[in-house]
């Protein structure tokens, strides 16, 4: 089993939908959350960090749920610029391990 | 602007031909990474240096190896490249202290391509 594992989708979603990604991890001791967006044939972009309380950024909404080891992420009103893979993001305590799930892709289309 | 930056975007090689890949950043992050991330795959940590102190993966081949001559330069070194390392190959920083929550800032990435 994977550390952090994300559904690979895709989600084709109309403009204006509303989509949300899941994202579990095996390792208890992760610490740190992070969603990142990457496109095709780019580098990861920070999308978002993930706290415990959750966190909002405009269209984007994460939360974190410690206790049954997911996060995930919501976009509403999806834009066609929102058109790329998200890739969830776990840091182990101590700083440095860093693991990344395959991504999800999404396809928004007009 | 940019603040992690990758030498060359594109590199080509030949089979079995070293090639260095390079990265710079100007965030003064003491922690530096290499990646590697193949096609539809998730990014796959190869190395990592904080401060000078080198951190090598378990599954990392001995073909790569890595320099960090100063805070602000790492190098990535394939000895022997093969047609399994054609990738693409990512370097990142993250300040290490503080609270935990850093995040890494990636560079653009070389897309190697092994002939």
């Amino acid at each position: 089993r994977k550390e952090v594992e994300q559904d690979p989708g895709p989600f084709n979603v109309p403009e204006g939908a509303t989509v949300a990604f899941n994202c579990t991890y095996s390792n208890s001791a992760s610490q740190s959350f992070f969603w990142y967006r990457q496109d095709c044939r780019k580098e990861p972009k920070l999308l978002m960090s993930v706290y415990s309380s959750g966190n909002e950024d405009g269209r984007f909404t994460a939360q974190l749920n410690r206790a049954s080891q997911y996060i995930s992420l919501l976009i509403r009103d999806s834009k066609l610029s929102d058109s790329a893979t998200y890739l969830c993001v776990v840091k182990r305590s101590g700083g440095f391990k860093t693991i990344f799930g395959a991504g999800t892709r999404l396809f928004v289309k007009a | 602007d940019a603040m992690v930056i990758q030498n060359p975007r594109y590199q080509v090689t030949q089979f079995g031909k070293p090639v260095t890949l390079s990265c710079s950043q100007t965030l003064n992050h003491n922690v530096m990474y290499w990646y590697q991330q193949k096609s539809s795959q998730a990014p796959k940590l190869l190395f990592h240096y904080y401060d000078k102190d080198f951190n090598n993966e378990a599954d990392t081949p001995d073909n790569f190896q890595s320099r960090r001559p100063n805070t602000s330069f790492c190098f990535l070194d394939i000895r022997s490249p093969g047609l399994g390392d054609a990738a693409m190959y990512l370097c990142a920083t993250s300040r290490l202290g503080g609270a935990g929550n850093q995040p890494q800032h990636f560079g653009d990435g070389t897309r190697l391509s092994i002939l």
